[in-house]
């Protein structure tokens, strides 16, 4: 699987967009660009997935660079309740099981 | 949506016993549910992946004896600490593949469960 990185930690002010980069330098073709987040002492949220394209939900919004080794998870307007620390997840898609989480960043909305 | 469900959310165990912590998934089927834990301040670790009607797969490092799981039904997957000592307390988490996508990967999580062994 690809590895990520991911800055450890960020802050953002209340009602600004916060912008967290993902950094997949060797993502492969058929690898699925995934980012959930963990409140505290809660189990984790699936928040946005992309494989190529720009995906945009309800939470959030996916940007993918077009030779796709780096994408950005954008929180258009971050709220206290958005504190948390986000994960970027690079897998295969199908059936393909298992996520495995790296150490994802810290983002610590402030009023 | 797909929703996991973890039962219990807490428990206090003395050291030498075992404890159940059930996984079920309330709206949809899962023949896969994947155990993790997860100790402070640190990031998820996974532990095995439970398949419904076979053996678990255990990463690397993952005591199978220690650990038991058993899927027996397509909505809970169940693990077994056994004979729990303190440097068991962890929070453990499972999670299922839901229906979100048939294409993608996405995993439902549940909200975990807290193990304090004295």
């Amino acid at each position: 699987d690809a590895k990520t990185t991911q800055p450890p930690s960020m802050d953002c002010a209340e009602g600004r967009a916060a912008n967290l980069p993902c950094n997949h330098s060797t993502i492969s073709g058929n690898e699925y660009v995934y980012w959930y987040r963990q409140i505290h002492s809660q189990g984790p949220q699936y928040i946005i997935h992309g494989l190529k394209n720009n995906e945009t939900n309800e939470m959030a919004s996916l940007i993918i660079t077009e030779d796709r080794k780096s994408s950005t998870l954008i929180l258009p307007h971050a709220t206290l309740r958005d504190t948390a620390v986000y994960y970027c997840i690079v897998r295969g898609g199908g059936n393909t099981g298992k996520l495995i989480f790296g150490q994802g960043t810290t983002l610590q909305v402030k009023p | 949506g797909a929703v996991v469900s973890q039962h219990p959310s807490r428990v206090i165990c003395k050291s030498g016993t075992s404890v159940k912590i059930e996984c079920r998934s309330l709206d949809f089927q899962a023949t896969t549910m994947f155990w993790y834990r997860q100790f402070p301040k640190q990031s998820l670790m996974l532990m095995a992946t439970s398949n419904e009607g076979s053996k678990a797969t255990y990463e690397q490092g993952v005591e199978k004896d220690k650990f038991l799981i058993n899927h027996a039904s397509l909505t809970l997957s169940t693990l077994t600490v056994t004979s729990a000592h303190p440097e068991d307390s962890s929070f453990y988490i499972c999670s299922a593949r839901g229906d979100r996508d048939s294409g993608a990967n996405v995993l439902t999580f549940g909200a975990g469960s807290r193990l304090t062994v004295l």
